[in-house]
């Protein structure tokens, strides 16, 4: 069974810090993908890595596949509270067509 | 470009009954796939369709059904409804399945 591990859970900040989340996983992806939800929406995905090593900028988020394809990595610089909500990570095994998720981190950016 | 159209949004049923949400895809996207989210299990996923063929199914019990139409909509069923199945249902689709995934606002079912 393939399982994401998504950390941490939840991260309350302040306006202009900066903050990691990291997802971890024994197993081996063919890609991995980043979405933001809101509540009461849905996820919306905010980039995907499919090379290992892999890094993507978004502006002040910075993503990071791991040279092995079980890991990865968001970064945000100086986070804003328009960056407050529920960030999730999730891999897609190599059958396709199914989305593996962490459990997410719900992030909290205090002006 | 129209997103992905969940139906309906809200939805409150008794314990024993069956429901039936409704997802259509983007246009030109042959893939759909269903997540069941808890507070407690996160994104589970559920099954997936790819023209008009299961694919990939999750580990829900049998009462979890699906279809998907020649035009690519999909329909879930769940019958003899337990409380445990209250949840924000999600439907995401694809061109191919592989990548490139938009989700719908999602159905959210209580179960009373």
């Amino acid at each position: 069974t393939q399982l994401l591990e998504q950390s941490p859970q939840f991260l309350s900040i302040q306006e202009g810090e900066n903050l990691t989340v990291y997802c971890n996983s024994s197993s081996v992806f063919s890609s991995l993908q980043w979405y933001r939800q809101e509540p009461g929406e849905g996820p919306v995905l905010l980039v995907t890595v499919v090379t290992g090593g892999e890094v993507k900028k978004l502006k002040r988020l910075t993503f990071q596949f791991g040279d092995a394809r079980k890991d990865s990595s968001l970064h945000i610089t100086a986070a804003q509270p328009g960056d407050t909500g529920l960030y999730l990570c999730a891999g897609v095994n190599n059958q396709g067509g199914k989305l593996i998720f962490g459990q997410g981190t719900e992030l909290s950016v205090k002006p | 470009k129209a997103g992905v159209t969940q139906t309906p949004r809200y939805l409150i049923k008794t314990r024993g009954q069956q429901v039936t949400l409704s997802c259509s895809p983007i246009s030109g996207h042959r893939s759909v796939s269903w997540y069941q989210q808890t507070p407690g299990q996160g994104l589970q996923f559920l099954f997936e369709y790819f023209s008009e063929t299961q694919r990939n199914k999750g580990n829900f019990p049998g009462r979890f059904s699906g279809r998907q139409f020649s035009n690519s909509r999909s329909e879930m069923n769940v019958s003899t409804l337990e409380l445990g199945d209250s949840a924000l249902y999600l439907c995401a689709s694809s061109r191919t399945g592989d990548y490139g995934y938009t989700f719908g606002s999602g159905t959210r079912l209580t179960v009373v």
